[in-house]
């Protein structure tokens, strides 16, 4: 079974340009979730789709970070104009139903550098 | 809301030698528990969880984690480490009567097995 994929790995670019992450979940997965991972601190949770529809998307920064899931399967997360502190590693996951009790599989993560 | 704290940054620790993380958590709801190991450059992998019943928890690659309500802890064993087990581990929590699924993560205890 193909695991969940992430492309590019990695990325640099300048301050105040925008760049976008792209994600394909594993085949049946309803649920698809965004984290942001600043060196040294655990993942937080950016946005949380089931299928097309957003579950939660609090600490999304809304006014530079955008994220769709148009026909429920695969994702973009993108961010217009990034700043210094957007380099993180960005870790795509996603589950089966979205409950609580379900595992979240993570992809490989796409490493962000802002300069 | 909840928080996860991860009282070790890191821990160094002698091949074959036992190792004990330490993780503390704080709800105001009943919640699940999960301990992750993340591999240099890679995702997250799932190592055990807690949903309910016995609260020793046996998990992937002889691990186990045992959940103490009263002090609101999940601390995660291994009796004797390999070098393989070199990676950083983050306990997580998520809501049991939450609509989503949103993981709530630690900073990460960075293990170190020396030969």
């Amino acid at each position: 079974e193909a695991g969940v994929a992430q492309s590019p790995r990695y990325k640099i670019i300048e301050k105040r340009q925008s760049v976008a992450f792209w994600c394909n979940p594993i085949s049946g997965h309803a649920t698809l979730y965004w984290y942001q991972q600043i060196l040294g601190q655990g993942p937080k949770l950016l946005i949380q789709f089931q299928n097309n529809g957003v579950v939660d998307d609090s600490q999304l920064p809304k006014d530079r970070f955008s994220a769709e899931r148009l026909k429920g399967v695969d994702s973009t997360l993108k961010i217009q104009p990034a700043k210094l502190e957007d380099s993180a590693v960005y870790l795509c996951a996603s589950s089966l139903v979205g409950q609580g009790r379900d595992e979240q599989f993570f992809g490989p993560g796409t490493r962000l550098t802002v300069l | 809301a909840q928080s996860v704290t991860q009282l070790d940054s890191q821990v160094p620790v002698f091949e074959e030698a036992p190792v004990e993380l330490r993780c503390n958590y704080s709800s105001s709801v009943s919640v699940y528990l999960f301990w992750y190991v993340q591999y240099p450059n890679q995702g997250l992998q799932l190592l055990l969880k807690y949903l309910s019943g016995s609260t020793l928890v046996k998990g992937i690659n002889g691990f186990e984690a045992e959940f103490n309500k009263s002090q609101t802890s999940f601390h995660l064993r291994k009796p004797s480490v390999h070098i393989s087990d070199t990676a950083e581990y983050f306990c997580a929590v998520s809501e049991t009567k939450a609509a989503g699924n949103k993981l709530t993560f630690g900073g990460g205890t960075r293990v170190l097995v020396k030969p």
